[in-house]
């Protein structure tokens, strides 16, 4: 079993603060690492799928980057608003599907 | 809407029971994956099928636990003499191709007594 990690594991932000999050992944046999949004009592929404090394995808005020070398990813969110409140999973797709444990954010009014 | 959908919701059993869930993907993906997911923890992969064929399967599956998509559309996931470790949310999500997006169902919450 790989080891994905995520950290911080837990965040709480002013509203209108910029936040950003890490997942740390095997740098070997690496096909693909996947941002999602989950929140409580919900299925996990997905936010971004990269899989080249020095990708950058942005979805609104959400954004990721990819170092496959050194097997991070980075999500940043500018300008938090109270409906970012979620927790935050990154998985990493090698041979098998490997989820970090997430970091929860919360984003306080 | 066409999004993937898991039945039941909620399923109670005892201890020793055997249960199945469904999985219906969205139709036009060919790769379904089951996890499972307890308080506190991020979704742990069981196994994935790419059409009828299942692919890979987690050390976490234990002999107890079988699945199957014989059509390479819906899915079951089967439990055999449940246990109470069994207690957790089930989910299963589709996707077009190994590197694309996952769309997850609401999953399964099991509760053994």
């Amino acid at each position: 079993i790989l080891n994905v990690e995520q950290s911080p594991q837990s965040l709480h932000v002013q509203e209108g603060d910029s936040t950003n999050f890490t997942c740390s992944f095997p740098s070997s046999n690496f096909y693909a690492l996947h941002w999602y949004r989950w929140e409580t009592a919900k299925s996990p929404e997905a936010l971004f799928v990269m899989t080249l090394n020095g990708d950058e995808k942005k979805k609104g005020r959400i954004s990721a980057t990819l170092n496959t070398k050194e097997g991070y990813s980075y999500l940043y969110i500018k300008g938090s608003q109270p409906e970012d409140s979620a927790t935050y999973l990154c998985a990493f797709t090698g041979n098998q599907f490997y989820f970090g444990t997430g970091t929860s954010l919360t984003v306080i009014p | 809407d066409t999004g993937v959908s898991q039945n039941p919701r909620h399923k109670i059993t005892k201890r020793g029971q055997n249960v199945t869930f469904r999985c219906d993907p969205i139709s036009e993906h060919n790769r379904l994956y089951w996890y499972r997911q307890t308080l506190g923890q991020g979704p742990e992969f069981l196994t994935y099928f790419q059409n009828e064929a299942q692919l890979e399967k987690s050390r976490l599956l234990s002999d107890r636990f079988s699945a199957e998509r014989p059509k390479g559309s819906f899915s079951t996931l089967e439990i055999q003499r449940t246990e109470q470790g069994d207690s957790a949310m089930y989910l299963c999500a589709s996707s077009f191709s190994e590197a694309a997006i996952q769309h997850f169902g609401d999953g399964t919450r099991l509760s053994i007594l």
